[in-house]
């Protein structure tokens, strides 16, 4: 069975920092795919940034990139220079070829303070 | 604008009502879902279809039904079987439901029982 596991309940970080999201995930597949959503308090789930288990190289999309690490386990999401519209919740999440569905994690609640 | 349409936004039931939530979607994707979210929890997958008149239960489709008549749509209806239905629904599609596919998510439907 797949498993996400995020163990930081919520973050604060300040403007323009940085900001680290870890996730490490379980799974027997060979071939799964690794996803980040935000999700605003309106609760609309935004899709962020995506890694293919064979992927060679981290993902990156615009100040979001992914640090997959294959061999620990883990699928950090990095923000760089944070911004005021980073506050909300972010999910890490899985799947694997053939399964229909996507395995979520608890959820890293971020806030950004001025 | 290609998306994925949900509605209502907000949702009312009086206990031993059927309600039926909306989900459409002009993105021309084969495969839809349906997710449920309760309040401080991750994701968990109610139905999925990956093809118009099948669909499939996910982890927790008891006191729920589904139709997929239309590419476009597929609507949920929580039945008075449904023990504890108020959460958050949320409706996604992807492309073709392979499992690895980016799966994107509706703006959602706050579904209260009174």
């Amino acid at each position: 069975a797949q498993k996400i596991t995020q163990t930081q309940p919520g973050m604060f970080v300040q403007e323009k920092e940085a900001v680290t999201l870890d996730c490490t995930y379980d799974t027997s597949d060979p071939s799964y795919g690794l996803f980040w959503y935000k999700q605003p308090s309106s609760g609309e789930m935004i899709f962020l940034i995506y890694q293919g288990s064979y992927d060679q190289q981290n993902a990156t999309e615009g100040r979001y990139s992914l640090n997959f690490q294959k061999a620990r386990k883990s699928a950090n999401l990095v923000i760089s220079a944070s911004q005021l519209g980073d506050s909300a919740m972010y999910f890490c999440a899985m799947s694997g070829k053939g399964a229909q569905k996507l395995v979520f994690g608890q959820g890293t609640r971020l806030t950004i303070n001025p | 604008d290609g998306g994925i349409t949900q509605s209502p936004k907000y949702l009312f039931r009086k206990e031993g009502q059927n309600v039926t939530l909306s989900c459409e979607q002009n993105l021309n994707h084969d495969a839809m879902y349906w997710y449920r979210q309760d309040p401080g929890q991750g994701l968990r997958l109610i139905y999925y279809s990956q093809i118009v008149n099948d669909f499939q239960k996910g982890d927790i489709a008891e006191g729920y039904s589904v139709s997929r008549e239309k590419k476009e749509s597929f609507p949920l209806t929580v039945t008075s079987a449904q023990k504890n239905p108020t959460a958050f629904y949320l409706c996604a599609s992807s492309i073709s439901g392979t499992g690895t596919d980016t799966q994107y998510f509706g703006p959602g439907t706050r579904l209260t029982v009174l």
